[in-house]
C-alpha cells in the first residue's frame, strides 16, 4: 500500500530556513512525478512545486520561486523541499503528493510549517 | 497563469439531493481537469481526472463533465459522508492551479 510521510515542519522565524522531507513507500518511487502542495490555515489548496521522476524537470509557483528548492533521492525514496527566506505567508500545512501529468493521485497527511517571530 | 473559479463557494443540501459544482477556467484547458474532495481535518483525495474519469474506488454517485473552459462535478444523490470541500485543479500547464473550493454542507 502506498504511503507518503512528511516530516521537518515546525516553528521558524521570518527569513529563516526549513527543510521538509517526504518518505515514500509501497510503490516504485522513481517511476512517479512528485509535488508539494500547501494549505494555509482555513484556506484553499496552493500548488508549490513539481519534480519529474528522474529529477530532470522542475517547476515552482511564482510565490516561492527563488526561495524554495525541490529535490528527490530515488535511492532513498525521498522527496525534499528546502525552504529559505521564509515569510509569514508561507505558514501552511505542506503536503507531499504523488502525480503530475493528469492528476495528483496520492497525498500524504502533511507537515505544518509556522513562520512567526 | 490559468485561473479557476468555482461556484458556488458554499452550498447546503439534503441527503438524496442532486448537487452540481461548476469550475470555470480563464482559458481553454481541453479535458485537463481533476476534482478532489477534502473532508474536515483530512488530506485531499482524488475523485475525478481527465474531467470525467472516475478514480478507482470512488462511488459512482460522483461524476464529472465538461471540456474547454467549463466543467461540472455532480453528486447524483448526496450522502452524509459527502460533507467536504471540493476543489478543481487544472493540469493543462504549469503553474498548476486550484479553484478556491466549494464547501458542501448537509442540511
Amino acid at each position: 500500500e502506498a504511503q507518503l510521510v512528511e516530516s521537518g515542519g515546525g516553528l521558524v522565524q521570518p527569513e529563516g530556513s526549513l527543510r521538509l522531507s517526504c518518505a515514500a513507500s509501497g510503490f516504485t518511487f522513481s517511476y512517479y512525478e512528485m509535488n508539494w502542495v500547501r494549505q494555509a490555515p482555513g484556506k484553499g489548496l496552493e500548488w508549490v512545486s513539481y519534480i519529474s521522476g528522474d529529477g530532470g524537470t522542475i517547476y515552482y509557483a511564482d510565490s516561492v520561486k527563488g526561495r524554495f528548492t525541490i529535490s528527490r533521492d530515488n535511492a532513498r525514496n525521498s522527496l525534499n523541499l528546502q525552504m529559505n527566506g521564509l515569510r509569514d505567508e508561507d505558514t501552511a500545512l505542506y503536503y507531499c503528493v504523488r502525480g503530475g501529468r493528469t492528476r495528483l493521485d496520492f497525498w500524504g497527511q502533511g507537515t505544518l510549517v509556522t513562520v512567526s517571530s | 497563469d490559468i485561473q479557476l473559479t468555482q461556484s458556488p463557494s458554499f452550498l447546503s443540501a439534503s441527503v438524496g439531493d442532486r448537487v452540481t459544482i461548476t469550475c470555470r477556467a480563464s482559458q481553454g484547458i481541453s479535458s485537463s481537469l481533476a476534482w478532489y474532495q477534502q473532508k474536515p481535518g483530512k488530506a485531499p483525495k482524488l475523485l475525478i481526472y481527465g474531467a470525467s474519469t472516475l478514480e478507482t474506488g470512488v462511488p459512482s454517485r460522483f461524476s464529472g463533465s465538461g471540456s474547454g473552459a467549463e466543467f461540472t462535478l455532480t453528486i447524483s444523490s448526496l450522502q452524509p459522508e459527502d460533507l467536504a470541500t471540493y476543489y478543481c485543479q487544472q493540469v493543462n500547464s504549469y503553474p498548476r492551479t486550484f479553484g478556491q473550493g466549494t464547501k458542501v454542507e448537509i442540511k
